[in-house]
């Protein structure tokens, strides 16, 4: 199995444009977490689904950032309009709630943003 | 407030040596901990979580509530455990905060 999925892998844009990541997490998982991480820091977490339900957006800057999952399947992440600060790695992460012995988040691989 | 400390951003250590990564946390509450590693180019995967009590690639970590501490250990490092490790706090409410993480350089 591929594990979860992520695209792009990377993405240079200017300030100000507008930027979208996309996200497929492991068949199956309800939850899925959308993380930043920063050079040098560890992940923080943006927002939280429950199968379509976003249950924790508190850390979503919402002023600039969205975020859907239409379906309760995969995900977008967008950015707009893009600042500086937001270079960074996006990593998305799902989970199966259902299992709850087994709290383990699955990782993709990540998209690296970075903005001139 | 909930919070991960891992003190040592790069921890160098010889091959054959012990090799501890610290971390501490703060939770009122029962805290649940895990260690998160990610080697070169690969993606972050979960390496033991407190309860499990396991092993896994030699490591082991041990919950210290009254030193609020989760430290990893391995009694001989190995040139393949070079990676960043995260110590990461699950709360009651679904939430995992990270530490910056420490990456473990294995000298020859």
């Amino acid at each position: 199995e591929a594990g979860v999925v992520q695209s792009p892998r990377y993405k240079i844009i200017e300030k100000k444009q507008p930027v979208a990541f996309w996200c497929n997490p492991i068949s199956g998982h309800n939850t899925l977490y959308w993380y930043r991480q920063n050079l040098g820091q560890g992940p923080e977490l943006l927002i939280r689904y429950e199968n379509e339900e976003a249950v924790d957006d508190s850390q979503l800057p919402k002023d600039r950032f969205s975020a859907k999952r239409l379906k309760g399947v995969d995900s977008t992440l967008k950015i707009q309009p893009a600042e500086l600060g937001d270079s960074a790695v996006y990593l998305c992460a799902s989970r199966n709630t259902w299992a709850p012995q087994d709290n383990e988040q699955f990782f993709g691989p990540g998209t690296r943003l970075t903005v001139l | 407030a909930q919070r991960v400390t891992q003190p040592e951003k790069l921890l160098s250590v010889f091959k054959g040596a012990p090799v501890e990564l610290k971390c501490n946390y703060s939770y009122s509450g029962s805290p649940e901990l895990f260690w998160y590693v990610q080697y070169s180019r690969q993606r972050l995967q979960l390496l033991l979580r407190h309860i499990s009590r396991e092993s896994i690639k030699g490591f082991t970590a041990d919950l210290n509530k009254g030193e609020t501490s989760f430290h990893l250990k391995k009694p001989f490092a190995q040139e393949e455990d070079s990676a960043m490790y995260y110590c990461a706090l699950g709360s009651r409410d679904d939430k995992i905060i990270f530490g910056k993480g420490t990456r473990l350089h294995i000298l020859p």
